[in-house]
C-alpha cells in the first residue's frame, strides 16, 4: 500500500541521547517535509527537502538535522535532545513538479516522542 | 514568508447545525489552500482544497470559499454529525505547483449529539 512510514511509533528519550526518527516513502514524491506539533501552536515546520540532496530549514530548525540521500528516505536526527523537544512528529510528502495534481501533503502517522 | 492565522480556536455546535472556520493569509502569492481534518491520536488527512482561480468549492457536506481579494478562506461544514469532530487546519502555498505549506494553528469542532 502506497504511502509514508514512520518509526518508531513512540520512544522514550533521556535527555543528551542521540535520536533518529525515521520516515519512508513510496509514492516517489519529490518534496519531504518534517513538521513537530504542539498543543495550541499547531504544525510547525522543521526541516524540508525540495528533492533527493537538497535540504532546506523551517520554522523551529535548532537541535535538529535532516538528510536526504534518495527521494524515499528522510530521517531526522536529534543530536543531543532536550525535554523541549519533546512533541509529536510528523512526516510528510508532496509532488511539487507535477501541476495541478491537488494531492496535497501525505502524512505519516507520527511519532510520540518523550525527552525525560 | 507566510502567515496563516485561523479563527475560532475550539467551535461547539450541534448536531445538524452547521460549522465555519475562518484563515486569513498574508502572501497575496498564496495560490494553494488545503484544509486537513486530524482525528484524536490519528494523523492530519486533506479533506477539501481550493486553488486561487476558483471562488468556491464543494463536495457533499464540505465547502471551501475563497476571497483573494480579502486574502482570507473559510471551511463551511453542513449538517454536522458527530463524527465531524476533530481538530481542522487551514494552509496556504504560494506558486504554480504544490509546494510548502503554511499552517495555521487550527480548529477544535465539537459536534453534540
Amino acid at each position: 500500500i502506497a504511502g509514508i512510514t514512520q518509526a518508531p511509533t513512540s520512544q522514550i528519550l533521556a535527555a543528551g541521547r542521540r535520536m533518529t526518527l525515521r520516515c519512508t516513502q513510496d509514492m516517489r514524491h519529490n518534496a519531504m517535509y518534517w513538521y513537530r506539533q504542539d498543543l495550541g501552536l499547531g504544525l510547525r515546520l522543521i526541516h524540508y527537502s525540495n528533492t533527493a540532496g537538497t535540504t532546506g530549514k523551517g520554522e523551529v530548525p535548532d537541535g535538529y538535522s535532516v538528510s536526504r540521500a534518495n527521494t524515499d528516505d528522510f530521517p531526522l536526527t536529534l543530536a543531543s535532545a532536550v525535554p523541549s523537544q519533546t512533541s509529536v512528529y510528523f512526516c510528510a510528502s508532496s509532488d511539487i513538479f507535477t501541476p495541478g495534481t491537488g494531492s496535497g501533503y501525505t502524512f505519516g502517522s507520527g511519532t510520540r516522542l518523550t525527552v525525560v | 514568508g507566510e502567515n496563516v492565522e485561523q479563527h475560532p480556536s475550539t467551535l461547539s455546535v450541534q448536531e445538524g447545525d452547521s460549522a465555519v472556520i475562518k484563515c486569513t493569509y498574508s502572501d497575496s502569492a498564496s495560490n494553494y489552500f488545503p484544509w486537513y481534518k486530524q482525528e484524536l491520536g490519528k494523523r492530519p488527512q486533506l479533506i477539501i482544497d481550493i486553488r486561487s482561480n476558483v471562488g468556491e468549492k464543494k463536495d457533499q457536506r464540505i465547502a471551501v470559499t475563497l476571497n483573494k481579494t480579502a486574502k482570507h478562506f473559510s471551511l463551511h461544514i453542513t449538517e454536522t454529525q458527530p463524527e465531524d469532530s476533530a481538530v481542522y487546519f487551514c494552509a496556504a502555498s504560494r506558486g504554480s505547483t504544490l509546494g510548502r505549506l503554511y499552517f495555521g494553528r487550527g480548529t477544535q469542532l465539537t459536534v453534540w449529539p
